[in-house]
Formats: C-alpha cells, sequence, structure tokens
C-alpha cells in the first residue's frame, strides 16, 4: 500500500473557523490532489499540486487554499467553514504520465461543520 | 476540459452472473488514461483496473475487464462471476496525459444479490 496519511481522521469545526486538512506521503509522488466526496456529485478536485510550490485549481475551489512547501506534505485550508463544506475529505497521490499515473488514496477526512 | 459521466446511479446483479457498468468522457486529448476505482463501505478507493488510450487492446484484470471504444469516448467495465465483495460504489476517472488532471465521475453503487 502507498504510504499516505490523512490527518485529521474526523474534525467537527464551527461555522466560520479556518479548518486545516494535513495529507503526508512517504513515496516521494510528484503529483497530489484533494478531492471532496458528496452523494450524488462522486469525487470532486478541489486542488492539485504538480510539485513543490507548484498547485493548481480543480472544479470546486472556491472557498479552499493549499499550500505545498515540502514533498511529502499538502495542506488543504477552508479560510471560513462553511456548512456547504460538510463532506469527506480525500487526498491522493501519483506518480503522473511518466512515472505511472495510478493515484493512491489516503483514508479520507470526515468534516462537519455545524 | 476533461468530463467523465456516469449515468446509471445503481445497478443491481446476481451473484455467479456478469454485470456491465457503463461510463462515457470527453476530453480533446489523444494521449491519456481510464481507471476504474472501487470504493467498498469501508471508504478506502481500490484501483480495479487501468487502460492507456493509445493501446487498442482493452485492459483485463481476472474477472474484471473493459470494453474501451475511444472513438465513442466510451470505458465500460465488465465484472464477470460476480461475487458478493464486489458489492461497493464503483468510480470511472480519466487521466490527462499533459498535466495529470485526475477527474471522475459520480460513481455507480452495485449491490450483489445472493
Amino acid at each position: 500500500d502507498a504510504g499516505i496519511t490523512q490527518s485529521p481522521r474526523h474534525k467537527v469545526t464551527e461555522t466560520g473557523t479556518p479548518v486545516t486538512l494535513r495529507c503526508h506521503q512517504t513515496e516521494n509522488h510528484r503529483y497530489m490532489y484533494w478531492y471532496r466526496q458528496d452523494p450524488g456529485h462522486g469525487l470532486r478536485l478541489i486542488h492539485y499540486s504538480y510539485g513543490v510550490k507548484d498547485t493548481d485549481k480543480g472544479e470546486v475551489s472556491d472557498g479552499y487554499s493549499v499550500s505545498r512547501s515540502k514533498t511529502e506534505d499538502f495542506l488543504l485550508t477552508l479560510e471560513s467553514a462553511t456548512s456547504s463544506q460538510t463532506s469527506v475529505y480525500f487526498c491522493a497521490i501519483s506518480r503522473g504520465t511518466t512515472g505511472g499515473p495510478e493515484a493512491f488514496f489516503g483514508q479520507g477526512t470526515r468534516l462537519t461543520v455545524v | 476540459a476533461q468530463t467523465v459521466t456516469q449515468s446509471q446511479p445503481e445497478m443491481s446483479v446476481q451473484e455467479a452472473e456478469t454485470v456491465t457498468l457503463s461510463c462515457t468522457y470527453d476530453t480533446s486529448e489523444s494521449d491519456y488514461y481510464l481507471f476504474w476505482y472501487k470504493q467498498p463501505p469501508s471508504r478506502q478507493m481500490i484501483l480495479v483496473i487501468r487502460q492507456e488510450a493509445y493501446k487498442q487492446q482493452n485492459a483485463t484484470e481476472n474477472r474484471f475487464s473493459v470494453n474501451f471504444q475511444k472513438a465513442a469516448k466510451s470505458f465500460s467495465l465488465k465484472i464477470s462471476d460476480s461475487q458478493l465483495g464486489d458489492a461497493a460504489m464503483y468510480f470511472c476517472a480519466h487521466h490527462t496525459g499533459a498535466n495529470s488532471k485526475l477527474t471522475f465521475g459520480k460513481g455507480i453503487t452495485l449491490s450483489v444479490r445472493p
């Protein structure tokens, strides 16, 4: 199994507070992704990274920011959490097209915004 | 932008029978990859099968095979000899060759009747 860890695994937070989710990998994969999973919507890409300090937006990036200062860590921040951001968040890693495009996933973080 | 469409939200199959899950996609690229992922109730994302767009031969992994129709942008998954453990949500995904962006469909819930 790919070495990928998400933290925390569960979190309950109040509306308006900032929240940071962490994704840590030990595989030295170049690409890292953040998705959210909601019933009826599948997995939707929030942001992804193609290298240290190199990130790009996905289809549902509003209200989220990311940072990648080291290869192994990809942080997702909800700047001011809203109830619509209650979801299960998945991090994934990949070597990309040249090294192997398969994505390996973390176990997910269940976030509840009350 | 890439889109992945899974139009059937749910399907059911009798144990030991064969079932086909449909997926269509839209892309302007000629070089890409397609995947099917399985998500059991544990929530873990598991890679089922992969198809390279440049390969005409359909991928096969044991009881799982795909029907890849590049011109029609169709990528269906066939599960033969269905087992109770195949019950899960299945996601179709498209990976761009250019920037390794990975886009998922909404998923289909497969139930297996004993």
